[in-house]
């Protein structure tokens, strides 16, 4: 079982819609989250961490996390164009020094 | 501007050659870390460090060596022991190494053939 899991995707909506990118995770000790953006070509760029059970927000983008579930998402509202990248789940295990990554949801938005 | 940088950005070498990638901060971070991303799986860790003078072993680290001798810079050198050394390498750091929130670097891009 792999540590962190997404959808490779991949994921399409029309512009304006939202878009629910989804993640699981194993180890149920897992205390912190983060949704990284990566363009094609280029680093990964933060846009989201989350610590505790519920939404946060920022902007147009929501993050929620269920540790019950061992489910966290990322929503993003009012999806435009330039959204349009793969999105990398990434979380620090229990007792581990380092991020654990999935391998990223291909996101298309439609004009 | 505060960031990081690696250079450079696209690496030609042939097999068997040692090469090192560069990777500088100027966000006063202690911790920094070196992946590396590949077609379908995701980033894998090679080393960290959380302090001077101070680095672990990531999942993949075979073939690969750091130093850490200032707080600035981390290289990663490459070298010939690394069977399947093509990759997009990335630099990452944080401020404290308890504190997850990696920024990334550029990325370098190395093509060993």
């Amino acid at each position: 079982q792999k540590e962190v899991e997404q959808n490779s995707g991949p994921l399409s909506v029309p512009e304006g819609a939202i878009a629910s990118l989804n993640c699981t995770y194993s180890d149920r000790g897992s205390q912190s989250f983060f949704w990284y953006r990566q363009y094609s070509g280029k680093s990964p760029e933060l846009i989201m961490s989350i610590y505790s059970n519920g939404d946060k927000e920022d902007g147009r983008f929501t993050a929620q996390l269920n540790k019950a579930s061992q489910y966290v998402s990322l929503l993003i509202r009012d999806s435009q164009p330039s959204d349009s990248a793969t999105y990398l789940c990434a979380v620090k295990k229990s007792g581990a020094n380092n991020l654990f990554f999935g391998t990223g949801t291909r996101l298309t938005v439609i004009p | 501007d505060g960031g990081i940088t690696q250079s450079p950005k696209y690496l030609f070498r042939k097999e068997g050659q040692n090469v090192t990638l560069s990777c500088e901060q100027n966000l006063n971070h202690d911790a920094m870390y070196w992946y590396r991303q590949d077609p379908g799986q995701g980033l894998r860790l090679i080393y960290y460090s959380q302090i001077v003078n101070d680095f672990q072993k990531g999942d993949i680290a075979e073939g690969y060596s750091v130093s850490r001798e200032k707080k600035e810079s981390f290289p990663l050198t490459v070298t010939s022991a690394q069977k399947n050394p093509t990759a997009f390498y990335l630099c990452a750091s944080s401020m404290k190494w308890q504190a997850y929130e990696q920024y990334f670097g550029p990325g370098t891009r190395l093509t060993v053939t």
